[in-house]
């Protein structure tokens, strides 16, 4: 069954310095999306992606945040200037449509910690 | 974000026996409401989904049931089994909000063999 995969699993950086979260979501989907959790928290939305636009963003998801899809498998979240706050771990979820109860595939996440 | 909750934390029931997972939410806006299964270690897993048009969706082990006015949902899984030991995701989506979706704060089930 495809899958999505993100890489790093672990990614530990220090405060202030920027961080690359990697997603291949699954290859006929057209709707990305990231997701975080804090440790001891509710799963969060952050932002959600279609033809190569955010269509959706939450409150977290500021300036020092940004989404990229470089090429036709990859999809990128980018932390400019990493806070300790924004040690969480990062799930990442593809669609083929969107609403109407349609699935979003996750992804087993990426453990970010700030130092 | 309170707007959709789930206030067991946990749950243990016996192998064979029926879970009951609750979920509870105040946003009528939501037009879909979803379950997901969560192993440590991985992502969450789709499991079954209702429509706020409808009261009840089952698949296989997995009934949903929603009551509207409640504005309240339940997940059934009949018989559980020892591999359903898992912490499970509510979660709501809104086509107004983009179909984004909310989660809820999980309840963790122990299904005892």
């Amino acid at each position: 069954e495809p899958e999505v995969t993100q890489t790093p699993s672990h990614q530990v950086t220090q405060m202030g310095q920027e961080v690359i979260l990697r997603c291949v979501p699954i290859s006929n989907h057209l709707y990305f999306y990231w997701y975080r959790q804090i440790l001891g928290q509710k799963v969060e939305f952050l932002v959600s992606f279609y033809n190569n636009e955010i269509s959706e963003k939450s409150e977290i998801f500021d300036d020092q945040f940004s989404v990229e899809r470089p090429d036709g498998s990859n999809f990128t979240l980018k932390i400019r200037s990493t806070k300790l706050e924004d040690s969480a771990m990062y799930f990442c979820a593809s669609s083929s449509l969107t609403g109407g109860g349609q699935p979003q595939h996750f992804g087993d996440g990426t453990r970010l910690s700030i130092l | 974000d309170q707007q959709v909750k789930q206030n067991s934390p946990s749950l243990s029931v016996q192998e064979g026996r029926i879970s009951i997972l609750n979920c509870d939410y105040t946003n009528s806006m939501f037009d879909y409401f979803l379950w997901y299964k969560k192993y440590p270690a991985e992502g969450p897993t789709f499991l079954i989904s209702i429509s706020s048009i409808k009261d009840k969706n089952e698949d296989g082990r997995f009934t949903v049931f929603l009551n509207k006015s409640a504005k309240h949902l339940s997940l059934h899984i009949v018989p559980s089994q020892p591999g359903d030991s898992a912490v499970y995701f509510c979660a709501a989506e809104s086509k107004a909000a983009g179909n984004k979706l909310t989660f809820g704060g999980g309840t963790r089930v122990l299904v005892k063999p």
